[in-house]
């Protein structure tokens, strides 16, 4: 069974700087990957950054990067120079082998000016 | 390219009553998911479909959910009769692949039972 841990219900950032959302996984896959959505109010899910667990670097899509520490079943998501458009929730997420993807509670994210 | 469409994007129902969701994918994905989400919640699946064969369905209701996938590409979620906790976001979402392919997600359906 998988299972997402995403402590922060939520969290403030100021504009221009960085911010992580804090996120641990659990599974008994060998293969597996993580991913991260962002919800804006609109209500789509919207992907912003996938990590496969055997890739040896953390990925990074533009102002995102995924820190991914394997050995402590760690993947938070660092947003560089927040922008006010980053205010939404952000899911994280893990899906191996045939499995279904699970998705965490989420963690709502508020950029102030 | 086109997104994933859905419809309606608002429905207000009664307990007891039935109802019905559709969506379009991404033209050329295979695979299609409908996920529920409860306020404060991540999705979760209800049920995937490749082509038009049910790949998982293990957290669908069957009692009163339904869903299908005629000819491959579109498909329904249907409800019935629906409870005061079927209210949620209904997203349906389409990926090239299964494991590991991106999943673009439409704008869902927000359900009030009442």
């Amino acid at each position: 069974a998988q299972k997402i841990t995403q402590t922060q219900p939520g969290m403030f950032v100021q504009e221009k700087e960085a911010v992580t959302l804090d996120c641990t996984y659990d599974t008994s896959d060998q293969s597996y990957g993580l991913f991260w959505y962002k919800q804006p109010s609109s209500g789509e899910m919207i992907f912003l950054i996938y990590q496969g667990s055997y890739d040896e670097q953390n990925a990074t899509e533009g102002r995102y990067s995924l820190n991914f520490q394997k050995a402590r079943k760690s993947a938070n998501l660092v947003i560089s120079a927040s922008q006010l458009g980053d205010s939404a929730m952000y899911f994280c997420g893990t899906q191996g082998g045939s499995e279904k993807l699970v998705f965490g509670k989420g963690t709502k994210l508020t950029v102030n000016p | 390219e086109a997104g994933v469409a859905q419809s309606p994007r608002y429905k207000i129902i009664e307990k007891r009553q039935s109802v019905a969701f559709w969506c379009n994918p991404i033209s050329g994905h295979a695979t299609l998911y409908w996920y529920q989400q409860i306020l404060g919640q991540g999705p979760k699946l209800l049920i995937q479909f490749q082509n038009n064969g049910v790949v998982d369905d293990s957290q669908l209701p069957k009692d009163r959910f339904s869903a299908e996938r005629l000819k491959g590409v579109d498909s329904t979620l249907k409800i019935q009769p629906a409870k005061l906790e079927d209210s949620a976001v209904y997203l349906c979402a389409s990926s090239m692949g299964t494991s590991g392919d991106e999943q673009y997600f439409g704008p869902g359906t927000r359900l009030t039972v009442t």
